[in-house]
């Protein structure tokens, strides 16, 4: 069984642009959340999707979106890059639905950063 | 937004236990605890949740207060590969709601 896995590593976008993250979730999760980490600080919640549906979010504006695919993978769009979305993105992957006792299997990460 | 309360950071001994401490006093009935850690250069992993009674498992031991309000990790026996930053989560909902956490330092 393979773990999750997060391309690219390491991303450097100027502002204004926009970028796509993707991730490959363990086979057989059907759920995939997303998460931003600034430096020193804990990981933020973006969203989450199950079965290619967004299920819940967090407070971040529009132009962070996604999409889940029937293969297990997924990606992370972000438009009109502003300097405040430098961060490491993780994105996670757990099985069921139930959100509170699911285990949630976090990738490496992608280190974004916007010049 | 985050609905713990953790110490910025903590320093064990090598073979020692410790003891990471979390509060949570808004905790709702349905809210289950959940400690993830993060190694440097690592996304987080799972280590331990709980919801009412105390749980054990290879990694580490979870207490839970009677009222719920807060909660401790228990490491039995700290080693340097324990040195990471340890998140407490309340999730109760479709999210993960991480704070800043607690940042364990491991003394050979």
């Amino acid at each position: 069984e393979t773990g999750v896995t997060q391309s690219p590593t390491h991303l450097i976008k100027t502002r204004g642009q926009q970028v796509t993250l993707r991730c490959s979730s363990q086979s057989g999760h059907n759920t995939v959340s997303w998460y931003q980490q600034a430096l020193g600080q804990g990981p933020q919640f973006i969203f989450q999707y199950y079965r290619e549906e967004e299920n819940g979010r967090g407070n971040f504006p529009p132009r962070f979106s996604g999409l889940q695919f029937p293969n297990y993978s997924s990606e992370l769009n972000v438009n009109a890059l502003e300097l405040d979305d430098s961060a490491l993105y993780l994105c996670a992957s757990s099985a069921g639905t139930s959100g509170i006792t699911d285990t949630q299997y976090f990738g490496p990460g992608t280190r974004l950063t916007v010049l | 937004d985050a609905k713990t309360t953790q110490p910025n950071s903590m320093e064990s001994n090598e073979e020692e236990p410790v003891h990471l401490p979390c509060n949570h006093s808004t905790i709702s009935g349905t809210d289950y605890i959940h400690w993830y850690r993060q190694l440097p250069s690592q996304g987080p992993e799972y280590v331990i949740h709980g919801l009412t009674s105390n749980v054990n498992n290879r990694m580490a031991s979870l207490a839970i207060a009677e009222d719920r309000k807060s909660s401790t990790l228990i490491l039995h026996r700290a080693t340097l590969r324990d040195a990471a930053v340890y998140y407490c989560i309340l999730m109760g909902n479709n999210d993960m709601r991480f704070g800043a956490g607690t940042r364990l330092t491991v003394k050979p």
